[in-house]
């Protein structure tokens, strides 16, 4: 089954607002990653928070990690149109060196 | 530049053709992945190899096969492509504990 499932689906904002998306996961894990994956195109890595984290910022991202809720949220701030992209969270099945992927957030800034 | 690069970009074939998908990366990375991922969907694992002469099959079943000969040089291949092998298929490598993944720009495969 799906380690991980994101919510919302697809999320519409204006630029300038805030962008939140939540990650909900199945088992243990060691670390959980964010990806950006821009239409039709391969995909990057945004951030890591590992299991022993609460919290991480890098530029404009924040990310939440509880690992009693098994659950993850990516926050982004001060969104711009250049952000318009599908992003998708990542666990490591904790023991082994793969990972699962979520279902993804599509996610649309307005000019 | 280290990077990871997919041939072709894009790839649109009959079926019952056979085909090779290229990934290489100038990373250095031992461990190498493959992912099939449908428009709009999320990726699934399909290949994985953690080094030269490793190769394991993924959480989907493919009927595409992999190898690995030289550490920088994935490809997958499918002997004889159908319309259900329609997608995107994306590669990706990465280096150390963190499993934090590199990956290429995709290639999309399109089975007549």
């Amino acid at each position: 089954s799906q380690q991980g499932e994101e919510d919302p689906q697809a999320l519409s904002i204006q630029e300038g607002e805030n962008a939140t998306m939540n990650c909900s996961y199945k088992t243990s894990i060691n670390n959980l990653q964010w990806y950006r994956q821009n239409s039709g195109r391969g995909l990057v890595h945004l951030i890591l928070i590992r299991s022993n984290e609460r919290e991480k910022h890098s530029g404009r991202l924040r990310v939440t990690l509880d690992t009693s809720k098994k659950s993850s949220s990516l926050l982004i701030t001060a969104s711009r149109a250049a952000d318009t992209a599908s992003y998708f969270c990542a666990t490591d099945a904790f023991g082994t060196d793969k990972l699962i992927f979520g279902t993804g957030t599509r996610l649309q800034v307005f000019p | 530049e280290a990077d990871i690069y997919q041939t072709p970009r894009y790839l649109v074939i009959g079926t019952g053709k056979k085909i090779t998908l290229e990934c290489s990366q100038t990373m250095g990375h031992d461990k190498m992945y493959w992912y099939q991922q449908d428009p709009g969907m999320e990726l699934h694992l399909i290949h994985y190899s953690y080094g030269v002469n490793s190769t394991e099959k993924g959480d989907l079943s493919s009927e595409s096969t992999v190898s690995r000969i030289r550490t920088e040089h994935f490809p997958l291949t499918l002997e004889s492509a159908r319309p259900s092998h329609t997608s995107q298929y994306l590669c990706a490598s990465s280096e150390g504990r963190s499993n934090e993944q590199f990956f290429g720009p995709g290639t999309r495969l399109t089975v007549l």
